[in-house]
């Protein structure tokens, strides 16, 4: 499959912001995604950008894509204990709609 | 908003033995995906279909089928299941590739 990297952790104290960074390979991504995972749960699609915009605003998630360099990132703003989770970049490809890819996820511990 | 389901939440089998591993979902979607999810691994997808009786091979389908007779169903099958094989296990589905919808997953270990 195609190669989206993630870090592992991040920890982050409550009201500060958080941000996770992915990088992907395929310059023909379609949409890239932000999946949240909670323990023992499945994942839930949080937000998605298409590929021909820069930034995506939802509330307290901005999601900024430079396709010149391949990033994505996702900022929570004012982070709260129920934002801890596993967090998955995936992206889709152009010439296989069918196919999502998935970095190995960031889990975010957030510190009261 | 889309349900996925999938009929067991844990599952303990034995070595050998064949397990199926059961997904409903009720938005008509014509796309569904079996992953595995493995700690530092992410989600890696083992096969996935676009049609009933559809079937493509994903990255890991070693040791895996799958079985799709109804569009509403796709089922896991390990023919003959091993120890390596103990894992989470997502099934999703959409619609145009464009989302992917998640079930709460079946944490499977094999014995």
């Amino acid at each position: 499959g195609e190669d989206v990297e993630q870090s592992l952790f991040l920890s982050v104290r409550e009201g500060d912001s958080s941000v996770i960074n992915c990088t992907y390979t395929d310059s023909s991504s379609t949409y890239l995604y932000w999946y949240k995972q909670e323990p023992g749960a499945g994942l839930q699609l949080l937000t998605y950008i298409f590929s021909n915009m820069d930034m995506k605003q939802d509330q307290r998630l901005t999601v900024l894509l430079n396709k010149k360099d391949k990033h994505l990132s996702l900022r929570i703003a004012d982070t709260q204990t129920g934002d801890s989770a596993i967090y998955f970049c995936a992206e889709s490809i152009a010439d296989n709609f069918n196919k999502f890819y998935f970095g190995s996820g960031t889990k975010l511990n957030v510190k009261p | 908003d889309v349900k996925v389901t999938q009929s067991s939440r844990y599952l303990v089998k034995r070595t050998g033995e064949k397990v199926f591993l059961e997904c409903v979902q009720d938005m008509d979607h014509e796309n569904m995906f079996w992953y595995r999810q493995d700690p530092g691994l992410g989600l890696r997808l083992i096969y996935f279909s676009y049609d009933v009786k559809m079937k493509e091979k994903g990255d890991i389908p070693e040791g895996y089928s799958v079985s799709r007779e109804k569009k509403e169903r796709f089922s896991l099958i390990l023919e003959s299941a091993s120890t390596n094989q103990t894992s989470m296990y997502l099934c999703a589905s959409s619609q145009s590739g464009v989302k992917l919808f998640f079930g709460s997953g079946t944490q499977l270990s094999v014995l």
